[in-house]
């Protein structure tokens, strides 16, 4: 069955940088893009960005413009998410999705990674 | 950015009751909305997806309508399962934005 499985728990101190995974399994990698969401403690969700396995290209919000970067290894079909100047802000878990997108019907993501928490504290 | 206002924010029902959720976007995205179930340390589950169409394995009491700039989601009667929080999510375009999350609880 298609399965995200997301890397482990980090803690970061302020001004440094984290790298997450997702493996992605059950399904043809470069098929589909992955998409980054995050959700801070008892809050909402936060778009972060995507990238398109097939090619590599990635694009990300405004917000985290200049310090997130993802890329992807086909040969693993895994999927990065580097986040850099970390803040107590950044403090969220972090989640990998897998969007479809068919001729009949609107992009959605289906499958989740179980997520990963990120907490960022000297 | 598309803003997307879900509301109630919290609701407490009983099992058994018909409930409805409902989300409205700051400009119109056609069918271009999702809902998600959360349940606490889990990831979000995917529930409707382009307004309307139910995704495979999720029970026929959710049903979602909608077009344009807003939507809803019923679930016709409450089972013991269903209490969670659920969000709805845009994306016609990037960022995909979300609602701010209802909360259903047990009345």
């Amino acid at each position: 069955q298609v399965q995200l499985v997301q890397s482990g728990a980090e803690v970061k101190e302020p001004g440094a940088s984290v790298k997450l995974s997702c493996e992605a399994t059950g399904y043809t990698f470069t098929s589909h893009e992955i998409h980054w969401v995050r959700q801070a403690p008892g809050q909402g969700f936060e778009w972060m960005g995507k990238i398109i396995a097939s090619g590599g290209s990635a694009g990300y919000a405004q917000k985290f413009r200049g310090r997130l970067t993802m890329t992807r290894d086909t040969s693993s079909s895994t999927v990065y998410m580097d986040l850099s100047s970390l803040r107590s802000e950044d403090t969220a878990v972090y989640y990998c999705a897998r969007m479809v997108v068919t001729a009949r019907s609107p992009p959605h993501f289906d499958t989740w990674g179980q997520g990963t928490l990120v907490t960022v504290s000297s | 950015d598309i803003q997307i206002t879900q509301s109630p924010s919290s609701l407490a029902a009983s099992v058994g009751d018909r409930v409805t959720i409902t989300c409205r976007a700051g400009q119109s995205i056609a069918t271009y909305l999702n809902w998600y179930q959360q349940k606490p340390g889990k990831a979000p589950n995917l529930l409707i997806y382009g307004a309307s169409s139910l995704q495979s394995g999720v029970p026929s009491r959710f049903s979602g309508s909608g077009s344009g700039t807003d939507f809803t989601l019923t679930i016709s009667s409450l089972q013991p399962e269903d209490f969670a929080t659920y969000y709805c999510q845009q994306t016609y375009s990037t960022p995909h934005t979300f609602g701010q999350g209802t909360k259903l609880e047990i009345k």
